[in-house]
């Protein structure tokens, strides 16, 4: 498998739901960030997490991290048809001392008003 | 302040011509990555470069491809020559000096077609 791979690929939910999404990597990283990308446009950075927090919280977002596992996951809590869109987790290569990120495939989230 | 600035939004360039990208960091930032989104794909990392060096260009195809972040102007993706599979999300991204923190700020992308 490939360095940041999400899981799964495509999620549907109603609104109101939460939605979890996992990320997986292979090596060491500095940090893991979450993006969202909304179809046709660009990236909105949602949320960076250090290599050792383990917890990090912004709205209703909730990211964990376990460099144990080498695995991240991504709640979106109280979901709104405006999230719908696909989510990307992408680390940094922990032995470069500069920002060359690693995308996976990404999760496209659909939420159903 | 501007966010990362990418001109054209699209671009259409019949197979054999040159495509060129355009991608003005945020100020204040130095350090600029270009990526590439196939459909359906995540990105792929291309290029890396501060100004007027290429730090990291592992990702770039062997051919065809260029890229440069002069002293003045914008960061300057060039393909050359294109071909179909050259069709793809072109992104630019920038960031300050690099820390464990930093955030790399995407632009809205280049959307390139082959015809």
């Amino acid at each position: 498998s490939q360095q940041g791979e999400e899981d799964p690929q495509a999620l549907s939910i109603q609104e109101g739901e939460n939605a979890t999404m996992n990320c997986s990597y292979k090596t060491s990283i500095n940090n893991l960030q979450w993006y969202r990308q909304n179809s046709g446009r660009g990236l909105v950075h949602l949320i960076l997490i250090r290599s050792n927090e383990r917890e990090k919280h912004s709205g209703r977002l909730r990211v964990t991290l376990d460099t144990s596992k080498k695995s991240s996951s991504l709640l979106i809590t109280a979901s709104r048809a405006a999230d719908t869109a696909s989510y990307f987790c992408a680390t940094d290569d922990g032995g470069t001392s500069y920002g060359k990120l690693t995308f996976g495939q990404g999760t496209i989230l659909t939420v159903h008003p | 302040n501007a966010g990362v600035m990418q001109n054209p939004r699209h671009l259409v360039r019949r197979r054999g011509q040159e495509a060129r990208l355009r991608c003005s960091p945020m100020k204040g930032h130095s350090h600029v990555y270009w990526y590439r989104q196939l459909p359906e794909e995540g990105l792929k990392f291309m290029v890396y470069l501060q100004k007027e060096n290429i730090i990291d260009e592992s990702g770039m195809p062997k051919e065809r491809f260029s890229a440069e972040f002069p002293k003045e102007g914008p960061s300057i993706l060039r393909i050359q020559q294109v071909v179909r599979g050259d069709s793809a999300a072109y992104f630019c991204a920038s960031s300050p000096a690099w820390s464990q923190n930093t955030e790399a700020f995407f632009g809205q992308g280049t959307r390139l077609t082959v015809v």
